[in-house]
């Protein structure tokens, strides 16, 4: 079992439309959550990060951390077809250098 | 551009080659990680330098691998006698590790996408 378990989709919604894109993971250990935006064939590019339990909102992301149950989201409201890209989820534990990913989710926002 | 620049951007080699990548992380970043991403995966963690120091190294990172950071600041991927599994996306990262704790995240490079054929 990987450590960090994501839906690798694909995930195809109209332009308009909220995305929910959730990852789970095993070690509870993980104190940091992050998601990352990754256009194809591009490097990750960090989009939000959060320590803990809670929300976190960027313009148009929320990232939520549910410790209790380990479970991880990103909303997209109002999405745009430039959302379209591979989004992963990553987490490390406090001190720690290495990042853990998700699969990553591959979304496409339709015109 | 102040990100962090890998080169070559892609590179195709013959089984049994060896091959040599580069990493320019971002000024004054002391800390350099290298991750494989492969098709339909996200990226796994090779190895982390902090300085010109390796400190840690995944079991991914086989003895046909080595990284090195010499003066602590651009750092090189080698692998020696490629296989047909080494095809990959080798992702480089740097950070601005502060005293005291996890202050800030990893930043990107665009990847060297290698086939061996």
């Amino acid at each position: 079992q990987k450590e960090v378990e994501q839906d690798p989709g694909p995930l195809s919604v109209p332009e308009g439309a909220i995305v929910s894109l959730n990852c789970t993971y095993s070690n509870s250990a993980f104190q940091y959550f992050m998601w990352y935006r990754q256009y194809s064939r591009k490097g990750p590019e960090l989009l939000m990060y959060t320590y803990s339990s809670g929300n976190k909102e960027d313009g148009r992301f929320t990232a939520q951390v549910d410790k209790s149950s380990k479970y991880i989201s990103l909303f997209i409201r109002d999405s745009q077809p430039s959302d379209s890209a591979t989004y992963l989820c990553a987490t490390i534990i406090q001190g720690a250098q290495k990042l853990v990913f998700g699969q990553g989710t591959r979304l496409t926002i339709n015109p | 551009d102040t990100g962090v620049s890998q080169n070559p951007r892609h590179k195709i080699t013959k089984r049994g080659q060896n091959v040599t990548f580069r990493c320019d992380p971002i000024s004054e970043h002391n800390r350099l990680y290298w991750y494989r991403q492969t098709l339909g995966q996200g990226p796994e963690f090779l190895t982390y330098f902090q300085n010109e120091a390796q400190l840690e190294k995944s079991r991914l990172l086989s003895d046909r691998f080595s990284a090195e950071r010499p003066k602590g600041s651009f750092s090189t991927l080698e692998i020696q006698r490629t296989e047909q599994g080494d095809s990959a996306m080798y992702l480089c990262a740097s950070r601005l590790g502060l005293a005291g704790g996890w202050t800030d995240t990893q930043y990107f490079g665009p990847g060297t996408r290698l086939t061996v054929l």
